[in-house]
C-alpha cells in the first residue's frame, strides 16, 4: 500500500463546477500538507500548503486537512479551464527537512 | 531565464548505454533534488543533496548515481540504462529555511528502448 493514496482521475467537469480532490494518507506523523499543480509538459508548482489540521483559503482555492482522518481535500470554487492540470498531493514531517512524499495526481478537465 | 532549467529535456537512448541528465538553478537554493515521475505513481524521490559535500539516496536509487559539481548544478547518471528507467525525470530545488516548497524544472523525458 501507498503512503499517500490519490485518485488518478481524470475528473472531468464543466466550467463553474466546484471541483474536489482528495488525498488519503497512512502516516499520522506528516505535519505539512502541500497541494501542487503541474500542467501538461511542465514542472510541479506549489499551489497551497496546510500546516497541521484546519483550513486554509486562497481566492478560489481551499485546502483542507483532517488529520484525525488522515485525509486532505482541495477544493476549486468557480472552476476554470485554466485549471485544466494534474493536482498533486504532498507530505513532510515536521522534523526531517523538507522530503516531500507525493501522491500519484488527480488529472483535471474543466470544459467550457 | 528559467530559475532551474534541465538539460536534454527529451532523450531516446538504447538499453546498456550510459547517459546523464543536468540540472542547473539559479535560485541560491541549497538544496538539490532528482525525482522521476510515472504515469499514478506520482514522484518518487531517487536522490537528493542538502549542500555540495551531502549526498543522499531516495526512496528508488538503484540503477541511479548523482554528482552536486558545485551548489547551483546536480547531475543524474544512469550507468546502464534499461528499458524500465523510461520516465519523466525532475529536479527540484528548495531553500533550507522551507519545510514544503521546492521548485521543478521542466523534466526531461527519457525513453530507453
Amino acid at each position: 500500500q501507498k503512503e499517500v493514496e490519490q485518485d488518478p482521475g481524470p475528473l472531468s467537469v464543466p466550467e463553474g463546477a466546484i471541483v474536489s480532490l482528495n488525498c488519503t494518507y497512512s502516516n499520522s506523523a506528516f505535519q505539512y500538507f502541500m497541494w501542487y499543480r503541474q500542467y501538461s509538459r511542465k514542472g510541479p508548482e506549489l499551489l497551497m500548503y496546510t500546516y497541521s489540521s484546519g483550513n486554509k483559503e486562497d481566492g478560489r482555492f481551499t485546502a483542507q486537512v483532517d488529520k484525525s482522518s488522515k485525509y486532505i481535500s482541495l477544493f476549486i470554487r468557480d472552476s476554470q479551464p485554466s485549471d485544466s492540470a494534474t493536482y498533486l498531493c504532498a507530505m513532510s514531517l515536521d522534523n526531517a527537512g523538507n522530503m516531500l512524499t507525493f501522491g500519484g495526481g488527480t488529472r483535471l478537465m474543466v470544459k467550457p | 531565464d528559467a530559475d532551474v532549467t534541465q538539460t536534454p529535456r527529451n532523450r531516446i537512448t538504447k538499453t546498456g548505454k550510459r547517459i546523464m541528465l543536468e540540472c542547473s538553478q539559479t535560485k541560491g537554493h541549497d538544496r538539490m533534488y532528482w525525482y522521476r515521475q510515472d504515469p499514478g505513481l506520482g514522484l518518487r524521490l531517487i536522490y537528493y543533496s542538502f549542500d555540495v559535500k551531502d549526498i543522499n539516496k531516495g526512496e528508488i536509487s538503484d540503477g541511479y548515481s548523482v554528482s552536486r559539481q558545485a551548489q547551483a548544478k546536480f547531475s543524474l547518471s544512469l550507468e546502464s540504462a534499461i528499458p524500465n528507467q523510461t520516465a519523466l525525470y525532475f529536479c527540484a530545488t528548495s531553500d533550507s529555511g522551507s519545510k514544503y516548497e521546492q521548485y521543478f524544472g521542466p523534466g526531461t523525458r527519457l525513453t530507453v528502448t
